[in-house]
C-alpha cells in the first residue's frame, strides 16, 4: 500500500535552534518526493521538490535529503524562527502518476521565544 | 487577483443541503484539483481535471462532483450534505516544471455539516 509516514507527529523547539523532521515512504513506482509548508489556516506551499537522482536539496534555512534506497527524507530546519511555525509535510508522487500525489498527516513545528 | 481563491471562506450547512464551493485561478494552469484536509490525515483528493472539459475521480469523490467549463474555474458540488463531509478543503492548480507538476494551492474552505 501506498504510504507515507512522518515524524515526529509535534514538535516544540526554542528559536535559533534547530530540527529535523522525519519521512518514510513505501509508495511505488517512486517519482518524487516534495515538502511543504502549512500554515495555520492556510493552504501549503511548496518547500523542495527531489527526484530519485537528488541527495539533498535547500531552500533557504531548509534542506530536505532524500535516501531512495532506504525510502526515507528528512528536512533539516537551521536557526528556527517564529515564523517557522507550522505544519510540515512530507508528499510522494508516483512515476505512474503524475497528478495523483501521496500525502503525509505532516508534523506540527512550535517555535517558542 | 493573483493565485487561486476559494470561496466561501467558511460555512455551516445543514445536512441534507446542497453546496458548492467555488476556485478560481488566475494562472491559466491546466490541471486543478480539489482535496480535503481532515485532522491527523494527509490531504486527500477528491476530483481533479487535467484540462478544461475533462475530469477525473481521485481517493474520496463520493458524494462530490465537479465541473471544468473553462481554464479558470474548477467548482465542487454537495449534492446533499452529510456530517462526514465536514473538513477543510482546498483547491489547487499545477504547472509542469522540470519534468514534474508544481501545485499551488488557495486559502481554503472550512465546511461544517451539521
Amino acid at each position: 500500500k501506498n504510504q507515507v509516514e512522518q515524524s515526529p507527529q509535534s514538535l516544540i523547539i526554542l528559536e535559533g535552534k534547530n530540527c529535523t523532521l522525519q519521512c518514510n515512504y513505501t509508495v511505488s513506482p517512486f517519482s518524487n518526493l516534495r515538502w511543504y509548508k502549512q500554515d495555520t489556516g492556510r493552504g501549503p506551499v511548496s518547500l523542495t521538490i527531489m527526484t530519485f537522482s537528488e541527495n539533498t536539496k535547500s531552500n533557504g534555512r531548509y534542506t530536505a535529503t532524500l535516501d531512495a534506497d532506504t525510502k526515507q527524507s528528512s528536512l533539516h530546519i537551521t536557526a528556527s524562527q517564529l515564523s517557522d511555525s507550522a505544519s510540515y509535510i512530507c508528499v510522494v508522487s508516483r512515476l505512474d502518476s503524475n497528478y495523483q500525489l501521496i500525502w503525509g498527516a505532516g508534523t506540527k513545528l512550535i517555535i517558542k521565544p | 487577483i493573483a493565485g487561486i481563491t476559494q470561496a466561501p471562506t467558511s460555512q455551516i450547512l445543514a445536512a441534507g443541503r446542497r453546496m458548492t464551493l467555488r476556485c478560481t485561478q488566475d494562472m491559466r494552469h491546466n490541471a486543478m484539483y480539489w482535496y480535503r484536509q481532515d485532522l491527523g490525515l494527509g490531504l486527500r483528493l477528491i476530483h481533479y481535471s487535467n484540462t478544461a472539459g475533462t475530469t477525473g475521480k481521485g481517493e474520496v469523490p463520493d458524494g462530490y462532483s465537479v465541473s471544468r467549463a473553462n481554464t479558470d474555474d474548477f467548482p465542487l458540488t454537495l449534492a446533499s450534505a452529510v456530517p462526514s463531509q465536514t473538513s477543510v478543503y482546498f483547491c489547487a492548480s499545477s504547472v509542469e516544471r522540470g519534468g514534474y507538476n508544481e501545485q499551488f494551492f488557495g486559502p481554503g474552505t472550512r465546511l461544517t455539516v451539521l
